[in-house]
């Protein structure tokens, strides 16, 4: 079945870049889906960040401001967040879903979450 | 942008009652765009419902969704023990949102 797999650095200090890879297995991102990034402050709701095809085409949630750059490794079947000038507030459990109908559809399977702390 | 409101914020049942728990959009959602989710504590989240009525797979069938236009409802039939925990919805019929939660603990 399906499982994807953040990874990346546990605390980032302030005006630094975050960056994380979501590796799945058991399905190759180069047979479809777009493969997107949700995240969770602690104790709060639930905020779509974008999604990436395999091809490199990107989805941002436009509410967002464009700090956010996704990119995608088809032969590590992975993909990538950065987020640049991290700011306490960007402080969250980050996951990776994979998104069923087109770039923003239902998520399912996520991954377990990565906790980012950003602090000096 | 679609807004969507969850409600009640808190749901107080006893294990074997019926939970109904409401999500109301800003603006109509087209097609039934609608998903909801649940998760536990420290987890993440689960996939419950996509087009608003349609149950994901090995999802039990006490869970039900429905509604359209601008108003949802999750219905879990006869809560389990191990269906307290938060639900969330999303709405896909634009940029992709989700409500606020609702949380269902035991009473």
């Amino acid at each position: 079945q399906v499982q994807l797999q953040e990874s990346g650095p546990g605390l980032v200090k302030p005006s630094e870049t975050l960056s994380l890879t979501c590796t799945v297995s058991g399905y190759s991102i180069s047979s479809g889906y777009y493969w997107g990034w949700i995240r969770q402050p602690p104790g709060k709701g639930l905020e779509w960040i974008g999604s990436i095809y395999h091809s490199g085409n990107t989805y941002y949630n436009p509410s967002l401001n464009s700090r956010f750059t996704m990119s995608v490794d088809t032969s590590k079947n992975q993909f990538s967040l950065k987020l640049s000038s991290v700011t306490a507030a960007d402080t969250a459990v980050y996951y990776c879903a994979r998104v069923v109908r087109s770039s923003s559809g239902w998520l399912d399977p996520w991954g377990r979450g990565t906790l980012v702390a950003v602090s000096s | 942008e679609i807004v969507l409101t969850q409600s009640p914020g808190t749901l107080s049942l006893s294990p074997g009652e019926r939970a109904t728990l409401s999500c109301r959009a800003s603006q109509s959602v087209s097609s039934s765009y609608l998903a909801w989710y649940q998760q536990k504590p420290g987890q993440a989240p689960r996939l419950l419902i996509y087009g608003a009525s349609s149950r994901a797979t090995g999802i039990p069938d006490r869970f039900s969704g429905s509604g359209s236009g601008t108003d949802f409802t999750l219905t879990i039939s006869r809560l389990e023990p191990e269906d307290f925990a938060v639900y969330y919805c999303q709405q896909y019929s634009s940029s992709p949102a989700f409500g606020g939660g609702t949380k269902v603990e035991i009473k």
